[in-house]
C-alpha cells in the first residue's frame, strides 16, 4: 500500500506564478486534509474535505483553493503564488468515523516562492 | 474552538537518559482524542502514541508514555532510555470525538518540541 501520496516533493514558484500541489490516498478513507508546516507554528490547516463531493475552509485558507476530484483525490491550489506561502505542505487522510486513529500522512512538499 | 500549546521549542537529552516533552490543551469536551507524533528530518509525520480522554489510564508503547492529567488539560511525553534515533521535532495534537454535518473532526497541532539527543 503506497497510503497517501502527495507530489511534487520540492517546487520553486516565482511571486505570481500558479501551481496545484497533488495528493492521493488507496486506503479508501472518506477525509483528506491539507495542512501547512511552518517553523514555530505547529501544522495549520488549510481545506479540508470531510467527504467526496465536499469541502471546508479551515484555519488558513486564504491564497488557496481546493477540489476534491474523487475519493482518493484532494488537490491544492495556489493561483497566484507570494513569499508567504513558502511553507511544508501536507496532506492527510482519515476514516471519517474513526477519531482514534489518527491521521495517514503524505511525505509533504517543500515550496518555495522567491 | 480547540488549542493545543507546546512551551518548550527544544529539549535535549543525553542517549539512554529520560526526557518529558510536555503538552496542554483547552477545549469544552469531554471526550477526545489526543496524539504525539513525531516528524524525523525525512518530514515524515509518525503516530507514537495515543490517549483516549475517557480512559484514565496512560498509555504506553514500548519506550514512549503519557501522563495524561483530565483535570489539568495536561499531556506529556516521557521517553525512557532515549536513543539516536528519537531526535526528532515532536508534535501533539487533539481530535474531537464529536461528529457534526460537515465536520472531519480535523487534528490540532502544537506547535512542536524539537529533541535533540545527545551521544
Amino acid at each position: 500500500n503506497a497510503g497517501v501520496t502527495q507530489t511534487p516533493k520540492f517546487q520553486v514558484l516565482k511571486t505570481g506564478q500558479s501551481m496545484t500541489l497533488q495528493c492521493a490516498q488507496d486506503m479508501n478513507h472518506n477525509s483528506m486534509y491539507w495542512y501547512r508546516q511552518d517553523p514555530g507554528m505547529g501544522l495549520r490547516l488549510i481545506y479540508y474535505s470531510a467527504s467526496e463531493g465536499t469541502t471546508d475552509k479551515g484555519e488558513v485558507p486564504n491564497g488557496y483553493n481546493v477540489s476534491r476530484l474523487n475519493k482518493r483525490e484532494f488537490s491544492l491550489r495556489l493561483e497566484s503564488a507570494a513569499p508567504s506561502q513558502t511553507s511544508v505542505y501536507f496532506c492527510a487522510s482519515s476514516e471519517q468515523t474513526g477519531a482514534y486513529y489518527g491521521y495517514t500522512f503524505g511525505s509533504g512538499t517543500r515550496l518555495t516562492v522567491v | 474552538a480547540q488549542t493545543v500549546t507546546q512551551s518548550q521549542p527544544e529539549m535535549s537529552v543525553q542517549e539512554a537518559e529520560t526526557v518529558t516533552l510536555s503538552c496542554t490543551y483547552d477545549t469544552s469536551e469531554s471526550d477526545y482524542y489526543l496524539f504525539w507524533y513525531k516528524q524525523p528530518p525525512s518530514r515524515q509525520m509518525i503516530l507514537v502514541i495515543r490517549q483516549e480522554a475517557y480512559k484514565q489510564q496512560n498509555a504506553t508503547e514500548n519506550r514512549f508514555s503519557v501522563n495524561f492529567q483530565k483535570a489539568a488539560k495536561s499531556f506529556s511525553l516521557k521517553i525512557s532510555d532515549s536513543q539516536l534515533g528519537d531526535a526528532a521535532m515532536y508534535f501533539c495534537a487533539y481530535r474531537s470525538v464529536l461528529f457534526s454535518s460537515g465536520s472531519a473532526r480535523q487534528l490540532t497541532f502544537g506547535s512542536g518540541t524539537q529533541l535533540t539527543v545527545l551521544p
